[in-house]
């Protein structure tokens, strides 16, 4: 059974940094782009950012580019998100996702599987 | 990267089909065949519905079709039933390399 499990969210004063993880179990890791697609209290969804299978190609949104690091460690089976000078629009739940088919992130845009979600509160 | 644009809602009787839009440009949903569809219910993460503007992930009801033209996508649900009550959107890689969802649709099943 494939399984994705968020932590790390939690609340964080402006300008400050938090790091999410995601463990995952049930299928071939690094065969897998990944993915964190956040979404805002009562919003749609956003794409965040990815990362390839073997982690050597990294994509983000522009809104947070510069900000925030995508990571993988392909042998403890984790997806990570390092969120640096977070401001209060990056309040959201934030959810790994994994992709449908590929290594890469074109080939793997779309996510069969999510996690359950962890909440982010960026506030004074 | 502008968000897809969606009808904020839809509604439609049970057993009746209703047909929701996704309108990007040439950059997104008009030059790539990489548009996918989510269906969210409330308190829980999206399910994949349809991926590569057509195609069914195993398990989700033929039911649920999609189709495209031009720089917009459509996703049509037939034999509305109340489960089908839910947010829905679109998303659709994009020339940057980024991915780019749509603004999201609810559906009301009356």
């Amino acid at each position: 059974e494939v399984q994705l499990l968020e932590s790390g969210g939690g609340l964080v004063q402006p300008g400050g940094s938090l790091r999410l993880s995601c463990a995952v179990s049930g299928f071939t890791f690094s065969s897998y782009a990944m993915s964190w697609v956040r979404q805002a209290p009562g919003k749609g969804l956003e794409w965040v950012s990815a990362i390839s299978g073997g982690g050597g190609s990294t994509y983000y949104a522009d809104s947070v580019k510069g900000r925030f690091t995508i990571s993988r460690d392909n042998s403890k089976n984790t997806l990570s998100l390092q969120m640096n000078s977070l401001r209060a629009e990056d309040t959201a739940v934030y959810y790994c996702a994994k992709s449908l088919t590929g290594t890469t992130f074109r080939s793997g845009y779309c996510f069969d599987y999510w996690g359950q979600g962890t909440l982010v509160t960026v506030s004074s | 990267q502008s968000a897809l644009t969606q009808p904020a809602s839809v509604s439609g009787s049970p057993g009746q089909s209703i047909t929701i839009s996704c309108t990007g440009t040439s950059s997104d949903v008009g030059g790539y065949n990489y548009v996918s569809w989510y269906q969210q219910h409330p308190g829980k993460a999206p399910k994949l519905m349809i991926y590569d503007v057509t195609n069914r992930p195993s398990g989700v009801s033929n039911r649920f079709s999609g189709s495209k033209s031009g720089n917009t996508a459509s996703l049509t649900i037939s034999g509305l039933q109340a489960e089908d009550e839910a947010d829905y959107y679109c998303s659709s890689y994009t020339s940057s390399g980024t991915l780019v969802f749509g603004g999201g649709t609810k559906l009301t099943v009356l």
